[in-house]
């Protein structure tokens, strides 16, 4: 089946600093990125939807210029966490598809939990 | 608006049945998705339906009626390893994911 690679599986960094998460589709080409964050027993929030050449389409509530994302690829889409501070601890979870199953189920990464200290 | 609402938890018994619920309103129907996750990992898929009628993959099962906007998810069987969180996520007239809040299942012994 399809593979989403999501790296790194745990980062925690200094308040100020800034993190990359990379989101790779392993066997086929993801048209389509979601970047999720879900807090501690809360469901998924989609925070952006990016499609390969395009700019992300942000959802309402979420800074573009605090969370930078670029899907310079079919294989590859990364999120900038810019000067990350304590509230942005988070899980954060990427998941690709494929233009032509848009009924398909999305393939998820394993997750990247991100702690600010 | 739209809008996705399924129970916050449930608790079974090891061995037992439950069954899981799902409402949905929302701007058109592309199919309704059920994925479980198990805490600190992300969600992976279980079932997709689009037509009416029940889906059976196993011990669980997926009913969908478009008409009166229901699904449910059913597990058979139950085994510890089935403690996690149920999300019901309908795909809407753009094709995007609406996701519901999840249902935490705990399963006793």
């Amino acid at each position: 089946g399809a593979v989403v690679s999501q790296h790194p599986s745990r980062v925690i960094c200094k308040s100020g600093t800034s993190v990359k998460i990379e989101c790779r589709s392993l066997d086929f080409q993801a048209t389509t990125m979601f970047w999720y964050r879900q807090f501690p027993k809360q469901s998924l929030m989609l925070m952006a939807t990016s499609n390969e050449g395009s700019k992300a389409t942000y959802e309402q509530g979420v800074e573009k210029d605090k969370f930078l994302i670029n899907h310079a690829s079919l294989t590859l889409s990364t999120l900038t966490v810019t000067s990350a501070h304590p509230e942005d601890s988070s899980f954060y979870i990427c998941s690709a598809s494929m233009l032509e199953e848009l009924s398909s189920p999305l393939h998820f990464g394993n997750g990247t939990r991100l702690t600010v200290t | 608006g739209q809008n996705i609402d399924q129970p916050t938890e449930m608790t079974a018994t090891e061995g037992a049945i439950v069954q899981i619920n799902c409402t949905y309103q929302t701007s058109g129907f592309n199919g309704l998705f059920w994925y479980q996750q198990h805490a600190g990992e992300a969600p992976t898929f279980l079932s997709y339906n689009v037509l009416d009628g029940l889906e059976e993959k196993g011990r669980f099962s997926s009913f969908l009626s478009r008409s009166k906007g229901y699904s449910y998810l059913l597990l058979k069987e139950l085994q510890m390893k089935d403690s996690a969180s149920y999300l019901c996520a309908v795909s809407d007239s753009n094709y995007q994911l609406i996701w519901g809040a999840g249902t935490k299942l705990i399963i006793k012994p």
